[in-house]
Parts: structure tokens; C-alpha cells; sequence
């Protein structure tokens, strides 16, 4: 069974400042990787996705995440934060072995809170 | 190009009763996928389907039911609906089996009283 856990249930950073969004999955092949953010009373939006090459991925809206395959996880990134950011974070994880079959399991999801 | 249209947007039903929401995907999206969202349970997976296939099921009871049209077009149904299913229903499409990525629909917000 593949999982995808978001350790924390809320990061706070200031403007300006990096942000980091962690998240760890398992599987029992290889993964697709991918990280969704979702605004107030809307569906989720992509971010970005992680199938294979550069362990650093980059994705809209100045954010990138980097697949670590020894410690199986894939944490989201931004070098600036802004008040606009705040968000729900959504980590999700689709075995590459069986894509035609298997589901994109979601973690619970982190609610970023940039502070002005 | 349109997005995923999920209708209706919201939606307040009476326990017992029973709904049916829809989603058109993206054009040319042949999978379609539901997700239940709530507070305490968080991105719940419903069911998947490629072709008019169901090609993945939740572990949702008997009452949850779809299906998918030629069209890709996609419809849920709840029946004998309970004051616990009140959710955001989401619906996502994608080109083939999810190796893209999925794109939501804004969802469907059910209230159940």
C-alpha cells in the first residue's frame, strides 16, 4: 500500500522569508511525486510533479521540491515567501510500478500561514 | 482551454436522500477520478475511471456509486444520505491514468442535515 505523510499540520513563516513544507511517502516501486495547493472553498491546483531525472523539480509560482529517494521524501520549497502563499499543501504519491492501476494517495494536507 | 466543471457547486440535502453530482472533464481527459474532502478525514479517494471503466475503488460503503460516459463526462451518486457525508466532493481529470498530474474541478460542497 503506498502513504504519504505531512508531518506537520501548520508552518508559519514571515514574508521574505524561505519556506519549507515537508513530506515523506512510501511506496513499493518507484513513485510519481506530485504537490497540489488548494485556496478557500476551491479545488486543488498543481504545483508541480516529480517522474523521473533532476531530483530538483521546479514548479509554478517560484515553488520546487526535492525528491530524496534514501530518506523517501519530497519537500516543497520557496527561497521568499509571500502573505499570498497562504495556503492548504497537499503531497501526493501514485506507484510508478503499477500507474495503471494504483491511485494518487494524498497526505493530509499543511496549512502555510505567511505572516506580513 | 475549460477547465474540470463540477455542478452543481452547492448543494443541501435531507438525510435519507439521495444525489447526483457531475463532472465534465477537460477535453480530451479520459480519467476521471473523486476524491471526498472533510476536516477530520482529509483527501478521501473514491473511485477512478478510464474509458467507462471503473478502474479503481475507495473504501467507501455500497452507497457510493458512478460512472463514467462515451464522453468522459463522469456522474456520483450518494444514496440514503447520512449527516456524515456533508463534504467537498472533487472531481479530477487527466489525459490517461494520473502520470500527468490531475486537474481539479472546484468541487461540489454537500450539506447534509
Amino acid at each position: 500500500a503506498q502513504s504519504v505523510a505531512q508531518p506537520e499540520d501548520q508552518v508559519n513563516v514571515a514574508e521574505g522569508n524561505p519556506l519549507t513544507v515537508k513530506c515523506t511517502y512510501s511506496v513499493s516501486g518507484n513513485p510519481y511525486l506530485f504537490w497540489y495547493v488548494q485556496y478557500p472553498n476551491r479545488g486543488l491546483q498543481f504545483l508541480l510533479k516529480y517522474i523521473t531525472g533532476d531530483n530538483l523539480v521546479k514548479g509554478s509560482y517560484g515553488f520546487e521540491a526535492e525528491f530524496n529517494k534514501s530518506q523517501t521524501s519530497f519537500h516543497l520549497k520557496k527561497p521568499s515567501a509571500l502573505v499570498s502563499d497562504s495556503a492548504l499543501y497537499f503531497c501526493a504519491v501514485r506507484d510508478m510500478e503499477n500507474s495503471g492501476y494504483s491511485t494518487l494517495t494524498f497526505g493530509k494536507g499543511t496549512m502555510l500561514l505567511v505572516s506580513p | 482551454k475549460a477547465g474540470v466543471t463540477q455542478t452543481p457547486r452547492y448543494l443541501i440535502k435531507t438525510r435519507g436522500q439521495q444525489v447526483t453530482l457531475s463532472c465534465s472533464p477537460i477535453s480530451g481527459h479520459r480519467s476521471v477520478s473523486w476524491y471526498q474532502q472533510t476536516p477530520g478525514q482529509g483527501l478521501q479517494f473514491l473511485f477512478e475511471y478510464f474509458s467507462e471503466t471503473q478502474r479503481n475503488k475507495g473504501n467507501f460503503p455500497g452507497r457510493f456509486s458512478g460512472r463514467q460516459f462515451s464522453n468522459s463526462r463522469s456522474e456520483m451518486n450518494v444514496s440514503t444520505l447520512e449527516l456524515g457525508d456533508s463534504a467537498l466532493y472533487l472531481c479530477a481529470s487527466s489525459l490517461s491514468t494520473g502520470v500527468d498530474g490531475y486537474t481539479f474541478g472546484s468541487g461540489t460542497r454537500l450539506t447534509v442535515v
